[in-house]
């Protein structure tokens, strides 16, 4: 099972990015995949999850604005694009198959992860 | 602003035993399972514990996961230089409706 993210990007503020995560060795459409990003020096931060099966999503509150994810199930790849990008949104972003369920609680776990993609963004 | 809370650091002797612990709400730990994750310098994470206490294929016995109540702990024995990492607990919160991640605990082996 491997996750293969894009390469880095440098940005301009107030553009967007995209990215894209390639999954392979799984059937792609039974899981879904998240989205963490790490700031440098910082800790890890969800952002968001899409599911690859019938594509419902949901976000952090703070990114719901600025996020469009999708996926392509012909190529079992992921997108993620953050719009209004500032200096902030300078991270590390990492995607991560969900294999989370609901049983008596919540069992969230990102069992495999992509190699992150780098973000910079600075005029 | 990470709403689990972990010690920054620990360390422990090689061949020693650690514990990290993770402390949360009745929002979070309190009604949902634990994830504990390893990320050594430069890399992804990699998962290590999932469902408070069970390991994923692969992962050695010397690493152990627990829960109660609010908090939860991450065990370690027989510490080498190679766990030398950032581990981060994780869990659903449910008045954020968002997975929450702890602060991060540096372990040295020293």
């Amino acid at each position: 099972i491997r996750l293969v993210q894009s390469g880095d990007e440098v940005k301009k503020p107030g553009t967007s990015v995209r990215l894209s995560c390639k999954a392979s060795g799984y059937t792609f459409t039974t899981l879904g995949i998240s989205w963490v990003r790490q700031a440098p020096g910082q800790g890890l931060e969800w952002m968001a999850w899409i599911s690859a099966n019938n594509g419902a999503t949901s976000f952090a509150q703070r990114f719901q604005d600025r996020i469009t994810m999708t996926t392509d199930t012909s190529t079992s790849t992921a997108y993620l694009e953050l719009r209004g990008l500032t200096s902030d949104d300078t991270a590390v972003y990492f995607c991560a198959r969900d294999s989370s369920n609901y049983d008596g609680g919540w069992r969230i776990f990102f069992d495999y992860w992509g190699q992150g993609s780098v973000v910079t963004v600075s005029s | 602003q990470s709403v689990l809370t972990q010690p920054p650091s620990v360390s422990a002797a090689p061949g020693q035993k650690v514990t990290i612990s993770c402390s949360g709400t009745t929002s979070n730990i309190g009604k949902n399972f634990l994830a504990w994750y390893q990320q050594l310098p430069g890399t992804a994470p990699k998962l290590l514990i999932f469902d408070s206490d069970k390991r994923p294929s692969g992962i050695t016995d010397r690493f152990s996961g627990s829960k109660s109540g609010t908090s939860g702990t991450l065990d370690i024995t027989g510490l080498h230089t190679g766990d030398e990492a950032v581990y981060f607990c994780a869990t659903w919160d449910d008045n954020l409706s968002a997975v929450v991640f702890g602060t991060g605990t540096k372990l040295a082996v020293l």
